[in-house]
């Protein structure tokens, strides 16, 4: 069975860094794009960024580029979110998801995302 | 405000049809077929009923359908049941790669 496991999240105020990580298991993680998906308070998913399965290429939505890094370890089955410069609009329950299709080259194009983790929640407050 | 607009709340009775739409624009649902639509019930993980348009993953009923005209997708369930209660979002590939994938802001679907 392949799973998803989330971790990192915390209470944190704003300014500071958090780095989330998801710990794969039951697939060939170095064949698969990986991406994070966040849900605010009351408010819908929102994707936040995306790897491909070789790292090579990644993307970012506006609300997050230039403060928050993704990255990967194939070697240990796991993705990364390094995120900086927290504000309170980054509060969200942070979800690690699979893209369906393996070995595709760009970010955003794996189909879907097949295999989501259950999370792991960021809560930025003074 | 969400890159994709859905209704943000539709109701339908058991054994009705309702049809969620999606809009988006030339440079999303408009050039690409990488839409998808995923249910999301609360307290659970979101899972994905649509790809590509209109696939169905393996397991996801025949009643889920999906289609596409121009820069709005949409999304049809038919006969509806009691456990298809749920928030339901559409997603796209947008065409810069750099701004990767959006989701639409999520309609509540009530079952009457």
């Amino acid at each position: 069975e392949v799973q998803l496991v989330e971790s990192g999240g915390g209470l944190i105020q704003p300014g500071r860094s958090l780095r989330l990580s998801c710990a794969a298991s039951g697939l060939e993680f170095g064949e698969y794009g990986m991406n994070w998906v966040r849900q605010g308070p009351g408010k819908g998913l929102e994707w936040v960024s995306g790897i491909n399965w070789s790292g090579r290429d990644v993307g970012y939505a506006d609300s997050v580029k230039g403060r928050f890094t993704i990255s990967r370890d194939n070697a240990k089955n796991s993705l990364y979110l390094q995120m900086n410069s927290l504000t309170i609009e980054d509060t969200a329950l942070y979800y690690c998801t699979k893209d369906q299709t393996p070995r595709v080259a760009v970010t955003g194009v794996g189909d879907a995302f097949d295999v989501w983790g259950q999370g792991t929640m960021v809560s930025v407050s003074s | 405000q969400p890159a994709l607009t859905q209704p943000r709340s539709m109701s339908g009775s058991p054994g009705q049809s309702v049809t969620i739409s999606c809009t988006g624009t030339s440079s999303d649902i408009g050039s690409y077929d990488y839409v998808s639509w995923y249910q999301h019930h609360p307290g659970r993980a979101p899972k994905v009923v649509i790809y590509r348009v209109n696939k169905r993953p393996s397991g996801v009923p025949d009643r889920f359908s999906g289609a596409k005209s121009g820069n709005t997708a949409s999304l049809t369930i038919s006969g509806l049941q009691a456990e298809d209660e749920a928030d339901y979002y559409c997603c796209s590939f947008r065409g810069n790669r750099y701004s990767g994938v959006v989701f639409g802001g999520g309609t509540s679907l009530t079952v009457l």
